[in-house]
């Protein structure tokens, strides 16, 4: 398996523009994973999915953040509108099973810039 | 909001020398923890998941160990080398229901050869 795919690596957008971030996770993976890092706060957890159907998005940020699975090989997280205190890395991650035991494996991330 | 803390947040050791750090989470409803390695420019990896208090686990030069009673954690390097320079995160994953996982904000390495 070519583990899990993230696109785009880069993005670089102006202040007011949609994002979308695409996420295919590995598959037989049953959880999928979006987390923002900062250098602030570190990694946070800004929602999962269990079999397509997300199930906590308490760490997502505010209503410009939206992030859906419409099927269990892609998942998108956007932004709209983006604003500067967006720049982070975003990561994606999947995990094969039971949430608390089971690892999670991270994409490359998608290091986002927007001006 | 779990507290899940690391410590030192970074570390300068010399190539050779043995090093630890810890890390702290809640020490009730405890279900596993789990330890990854991130490479600059990377992504994380994982070294080691512990569910038992007391559990050691060990691969190569590194191991760590599990207190579930007072909620720490340590992650031993023997002999550092300059390959072993990254960051070290532990997660916390809670029991009960959905189980989330809480990630620490890791401990930065630097292997000086």
């Amino acid at each position: 398996d070519a583990g899990v795919i993230q696109s785009p690596r880069h993005e670089v957008t102006e202040m007011g523009q949609e994002v979308t971030l695409r996420c295919k996770p590995i598959s037989g993976h049953d959880y999928l994973f979006w987390y923002r890092q900062t250098m602030m706060r570190g990694l946070e957890l800004l929602i999962y999915f269990n079999n397509n159907v997300p199930i906590d998005d308490s760490g997502m940020p505010e209503d410009r953040f939206s992030a859906k699975m419409p099927n269990a090989s892609f998942s998108t997280l956007k932004i709209q509108p983006s604003e500067p205190r967006d720049s982070a890395v975003y990561f994606c991650a999947s995990s094969f099973d039971s949430l608390g035991t089971d690892t999670q494996y991270f994409g490359p991330g998608t290091r986002l810039t927007v001006l | 909001i779990l507290n899940v803390e690391q410590s030192p947040q970074s570390l300068h050791v010399q190539e050779g020398d043995s090093t630890n750090f810890t890390c702290s989470f809640p020490s009730s409803n405890f279900y596993a923890l789990h330890w990854y390695r991130w490479e600059t420019a990377k992504s994380p990896e994982a070294l080691f998941v512990m569910t038992l208090n007391g559990d050691e686990k060990k691969k190569g030069r590194i191991s760590a160990t599990l207190n579930t009673k007072e909620g720490y954690s340590y992650l031993y390097i023997k002999g550092s080398q300059p390959e072993d320079s990254a960051t070290y995160l532990c997660a916390f994953a809670g029991s009960g229901g959905y189980q989330k996982v809480t990630f620490g904000t890791g401990t930065k390495l630097q292997v000086i050869p």
